[in-house]
């Protein structure tokens, strides 16, 4: 069974840097093809996906956020962290992480989600 | 700034058959790149309906189908009921000259009358 949960801050001051801290259990970010996303939801607007680590370090950005993110892993831990920089109230959102699945970029497994709010 | 663009609302009566479609360029859908689709009930996370086009997850009745072509791709439900209202994104990656990375659609509200 395959569960992925989120944590961190859910407020953030502006120009702070958020970490957030993805647990997973179920699976091993070592296999082949296999990835965690992060991805967030401004309050009543749509879904925006934002980074994706894969089993090999490989990594992927939304570009208009590139500069302001990273994603790490710790496989050992079963964690994946993202780092954003310079937070903003627009930044406000629930956060997800999500499990990708080794045969195909779709997303099955998803955490319950995170509301930050950037607010001085 | 979706490069996915779906119709803001679509609504049907019980019983009947919707479509949502799902727009995109020949640097995501259009290049060959398989296409997801989620239904969200608010408050929760994205439930996975469709992935790779037209495969649906255990669970998934097969009223619900998916489909592609060219630089496209649509949802349907058939048989539509008061559960599935909620809100449907399409996924697709894009290998656009600004970097590789996943993108969602711009979102469909569905309303069962």
């Amino acid at each position: 069974q395959i569960t992925l949960k989120e944590s961190g801050p859910t407020l953030v001051r502006p120009t702070q840097t958020l970490t957030l801290t993805c647990t997973f259990s179920g699976f091993s970010l070592t296999t082949t093809n296999v990835g965690v996303a992060w991805i967030r939801q401004p309050p009543g607007k749509a879904l925006e996906w934002l980074a994706l680590i894969y089993w090999d370090d490989d990594t992927r950005y939304r570009p208009s956020v590139k500069s302001r993110l990273t994603i790490t892993k710790d496989t050992s831990k079963n964690q994946v962290f993202l780092t954003m920089t310079n937070m903003d109230p627009v930044d406000t959102a629930t956060y997800y992480c999500a499990h990708r699945d080794d045969s195909g970029g779709y997303h099955l497994y998803w955490g319950q989600g995170l509301l930050v709010t950037v607010s001085s | 700034q979706s490069v996915l663009t779906q119709p803001p609302s679509v609504s049907g009566a019980p019983g009947q058959r919707i479509t949502i479609s799902c727009t995109g360029t020949s640097s995501n859908i259009g290049a060959g790149y398989d296409v997801h689709w989620y239904q969200q009930v608010p408050g929760t996370a994205p439930k996975l309906l469709i992935y790779a086009n037209n495969i649906r997850p255990s669970g998934v009745p097969d009223r619900v189908s998916g489909s592609k072509s060219g630089t496209s791709a649509s949802l349907a439900i058939s048989g539509l009921q008061a559960e599935d209202e909620g809100d449907y994104y399409c996924q697709a990656y894009d290998s656009g000259l600004s970097g590789s990375h996943y993108v969602f659609g711009t979102g469909t509200k569905v309303t069962v009358l």
